[in-house]
């Protein structure tokens, strides 16, 4: 089976560091993304790991352990617009067009 | 121009209703997906067509059937609709098996079950 775990909800400060954990265990892994869900919208993409280490895109960056079945997302110098849904799927190895998502970090920035 | 664009937005039914959902993509992917949001915002997988061929079909109650005119499109019909139905439903897209490549989603339609 496939079990992919996220904290449910987080609050940080504006201009703050702050990092999403994601642990899974899947039967089989073929990459690791996040995603940025604002309320009322769709899922739009974020980030891609697929080997171990830590990759880096601006103010977002997204680590991963394959041996350990974690990744974080890591977002700094936080902004209001930040406040969003961060949703961790990781793609199955058998069928690279399974992708299996965790329920999503409620991330609420203020002030 | 909308990438991958889904209608209606809004849906608003009795139980028991059919209704269809339709989905169009401009990008030119060889492989779409249906997926159902509920909720607790879990996102589920439900069906995957690559290039008109069904590809993956979850543990999906079969009132729920999939049909895929080109690979441009792919519509969602739903038969004998139940309370528990309510919730998002996604249209995507990939250009790719494998690979960075991710999914691009649609705006979702909202469907509420009454």
């Amino acid at each position: 089976g496939q079990n992919i775990d996220q904290p449910t909800e987080m609050t940080a400060t504006e201009g703050a560091i702050v990092q999403i954990n994601c642990t899974y265990q899947t039967s089989g892994f073929n990459g690791l993304f996040w995603y940025q869900q604002h309320a009322g919208e769709a899922p739009t993409f974020l980030s891609y790991n697929v080997l171990d280490g830590l990759e880096e895109k601006g103010r977002f960056s997204s680590f991963l352990s394959r041996s350990k079945g974690y990744s974080y997302l890591l977002l700094k110098e936080l902004q209001m617009k930040d406040s969003a849904s961060y949703l961790c799927a990781v793609r199955d190895r058998g069928n690279f067009n399974k992708f299996y998502f965790g329920s999503g970090t409620k991330l609420n920035v203020k002030p | 121009d909308t990438a991958v664009s889904q209608t209606p937005k809004y849906l608003v039914t009795q139980m028991g209703n059919d209704k269809s959902i339709k989905c169009e993509q401009n990008l030119g992917h060889d492989t779409m997906y249906w997926y159902k949001q509920d909720s607790k915002k879990f996102l589920k997988i439900m069906f995957s067509y690559n290039n008109k061929e069904l590809i993956i079909n979850e543990t999906v109650p079969n009132r729920f059937s999939p049909k895929s005119p080109d690979k441009a499109h792919l519509n969602l019909h739903i038969n004998s609709l139940e309370l528990g139905d309510s919730a998002v439903y996604f249209c995507a897209s990939s250009p790719e098996r494998g690979g960075r490549e991710t999914q691009y989603f649609g705006p979702g339609t909202r469907l509420l079950v009454l």
